[in-house]
């Protein structure tokens, strides 16, 4: 069974602090994917990585990068924190990209 | 632009009747649609999936419907059980890429 783990359930941070969020998958997934979930919103993607050291913008890349040097590993970087990064965030992955997505149980961001 | 739309936020079914959500999209070059479930402090985990030559897909108690003229697809629970309690999201893609467009939920109660 495929196995998302994000490595943190809750973070609080403080606002213009550079965050890093991490994700692991263990089934040797091409791709790899962030999101963030806000309510009335649905799941927004942020970015998405297809292979290693490669990315390409979502829908909602403004604040944030990723990081994807190793095939199991991709990271969201928040640059400088701000308030409105509040939220609950995503990381999937998939074996290829037209295939449904694992998803990882969730970070809930809060900037204060 | 909110390229897929669910929009009921939420709904009420009493145990042992059908559950009936639905979707609609605005792409026409989307051909891939899936549906998720969310309990709370959990990741989405993947129900079903269509593709657009169909019109009826069916795993056990879930079937979803597609109606390509309409841009339309439902998810239909039957019999609904209180364990089906949970947001549901439907997705869509379009073949050409690695991007799923998520809808924004529908919250399901299964009341005993």
């Amino acid at each position: 069974d495929v196995k998302v783990t994000q490595s943190s359930r809750y973070l609080v941070k403080r606002t213009g602090e550079k965050v890093f969020l991490e994700c692991v998958q263990d089934m040797d997934h091409e791709n790899m994917f962030w999101y963030r979930q806000d309510p009335g919103l649905g799941l927004r993607l942020i970015y998405f990585s297809y292979d290693v050291k490669m990315k390409e913008k979502g829908d909602i890349p403004e604040g944030y990068s990723v990081s994807r040097e190793k095939k199991e590993r991709f990271s969201l970087i928040l640059e400088s924190a701000s308030t409105n990064q509040t939220s609950m965030y995503l990381c999937a992955s998939s074996l290829l990209g037209y295939q449904p997505q694992h998803f990882g149980d969730g970070t809930r961001l809060s900037i204060l | 632009d909110q390229q897929v739309k669910q929009n009921s936020p939420s709904l009420s079914v009493q145990e042992g009747r059908i559950s009936i959500l639905n979707c609609d999209y605005t792409n026409s070059m989307f051909d891939y649609f899936l549906w998720y479930k969310k309990y709370p402090a959990e990741g989405p985990t993947f129900l079903i999936s269509i593709s657009s030559i169909k019109d009826k897909n069916e795993d056990g108690r879930f079937t979803v419907f597609l109606n390509k003229s309409a841009k339309h697809l439902s998810l239909h629970i039957v019999p609904s059980q209180p364990g089906d309690s949970a947001v549901y999201f439907c997705a869509a893609s379009a073949n050409t890429g690695n991007q799923f467009y998520f809808g924004t939920g529908t919250s399901l109660t299964v009341i005993p």
